[in-house]
């Protein structure tokens, strides 16, 4: 089975960076997602990585080591909006094809 | 057109009846996927079809049934629901195949309350 795990709750002040990590244990792993939702939306894609290391995507940066099994999120210069579910994801490689497996989900407050 | 569009957004349905679920995409995807979420939950996978077969089944109660009329539509036709079953369910889609095909597309849901 799959186990992915993320802090449930985060707070960070307007302005700031903060920092939400993923750990995971799967097999035939074939990448790494993040995704924010807001309440009631569908899942928005945020960043990928497959291979070993940063991806900076503007504000958005995802770090990922594949034999730790853990993932970040950085987001830099926080805003109101930012205040959101991020979701870890990841992709295996099953007999029957990918498949991509959520994380617990981390709710993000960003205050003033 | 870089949309998953998901109908209807909001279902009401008694545990006798029978009704369906839509899903399509225009982008060229080839996987196609059913999720569930409960509140404050993160999304579980139901479904996932590959090519429009069935690759992945999740254990899913026979009372949920997928259908892939052809690579652009999904659909979920739900039968003799139960009160639990009440859950945002999201159909996404991705490229498919064993290109690295990151950037999973999510439709805005249906919000589905059995009563």
């Amino acid at each position: 089975g799959q186990n992915i795990d993320q802090p449930t709750e985060m707070t960070a002040t307007e302005g700031a960076i903060v920092q939400i990590n993923c750990t995971y244990q799967t097999s035939g792993f074939n990448g790494l997602f993040w995704y924010q939702q807001h309440a009631g939306e569908a899942p928005t894609f945020l960043s990928y990585n497959v291979l070993d290391g940063l991806e900076e995507k503007g504000r958005f940066s995802s770090f990922l080591s594949r034999s730790k099994g853990y993932s970040y999120l950085l987001l830099k210069e926080l805003q109101m909006k930012d205040s959101a579910s991020y979701l870890c994801a990841v992709r295996s490689f099953t007999g029957g094809g990918n498949k991509l497996t959520f994380g617990t989900g981390t709710q993000l407050k960003v205050e003033l | 057109d870089t949309e998953v569009t998901q109908t209807p957004k909001h279902l009401v349905m008694g545990m006798t009846n029978k009704k369906s679920l839509k899903c399509e995409q225009h982008m060229g995807h080839r996987a196609m996927y059913w999720y569930k979420q409960k509140a404050k939950k993160p999304p579980e996978l139901m479904f996932v079809y590959s090519y429009e077969k069935l690759s992945i089944n999740e254990s899913v109660p026979s009372r949920f049934s997928p259908e892939c009329p052809n690579s652009s539509l999904l659909n979920l036709h739900l039968h003799a629901l139960q009160p639990e079953d009440s859950a945002l369910y999201l159909c996404a889609s991705s490229r498919g195949g064993e290109t690295p095909n990151y950037g999973y597309t999510f439709g805005s849901g249906t919000r589905l309350t059995v009563v």
